[in-house]
């Protein structure tokens, strides 16, 4: 069975730009989380959709956008990228949208770069 | 604010000696605690989850404690493997509205050398 997948694997893009990251979860998973992760700290929540509504949304601007197609696939979108844009951006899947077993399955992440 | 700290920040150990990581938490309510392997521009690999019943939970070489009162657990790695040299991150999981928050730490960083 494949894992999370992500892509691209690693993306250059110039500050201004937009970017489109996607995701496909483990199949039979409904629920699809995005974190960014900066070199050197731990993963940040960005957001989580379930059943292709947003469930969850953490501390980053209104350029963050995202959403979750019909077979539970999901793209993040940055507009107006910044330098400190810069991150390994991963994405997680899992069954449901909580509960005390409900693990998350991380993909491989996509590293993006803005000059 | 839910805050996740772990320690040692980096370490190096020689292979086949033992090492233990720790993390203390503050977040709430608890849904359960998780322990990740990020190797190097790779997404993270879970190791053990557990739950505010489970004090102690094993996969192979990794052991992981917890203690929910004093909001404290550790990973303990026996017999290193150069293999193992990774970050670990501790992950506390809440629940808020019916969906799952995740706090991260910022992640031990492990080298193992020959």
């Amino acid at each position: 069975d494949a894992g999370v997948t992500q892509s691209p694997t690693h993306l250059i893009k110039t500050r201004g730009q937009h970017v489109t990251l996607r995701c496909s979860p483990i199949s039979g998973h409904k629920s699809v989380s995005w974190y960014q992760q900066v070199l050197g700290q731990g993963p940040q929540f960005i957001f989580q959709y379930y059943e292709k509504e947003e469930r969850g949304r953490g501390n980053f601007p209104d350029r963050f956008s995202a959403r979750q197609f019909p077979n539970y696939s999901s793209e993040l979108n940055v507009n107006a990228l910044l330098l400190g844009d810069s991150a390994l951006y991963l994405c997680a899947s899992s069954l449901t949208a909580s509960g005390k077993y409900n693990e998350q399955f991380f993909g491989p992440g996509t590293r993006l770069t803005v000059l | 604010k839910n805050q996740v700290e772990q320690s040692p920040q980096s370490l190096i150990i020689l292979e086949g000696k033992n090492c233990t990581l720790q993390c203390n938490y503050t977040v709430s309510p608890f849904s359960n605690l998780r322990w990740y392997k990020q190797d190097t521009g790779r997404g993270p690999v879970s190791l053990t989850i557990m739950t505010f019943s489970e004090n102690t939970k094993s996969n192979g070489r990794y052991t992981a404690t917890l203690d929910a009162d004093t909001k404290q657990s550790s990973l303990h790695i026996t017999a290193s493997q150069l293999s193992d040299s990774a970050s670990y991150i501790c992950v506390v999981s809440g629940s808020n509205s019916g969906y799952s928050t995740l706090t991260f730490g910022k992640g031990t960083m492990l080298l193992v050398s020959p």
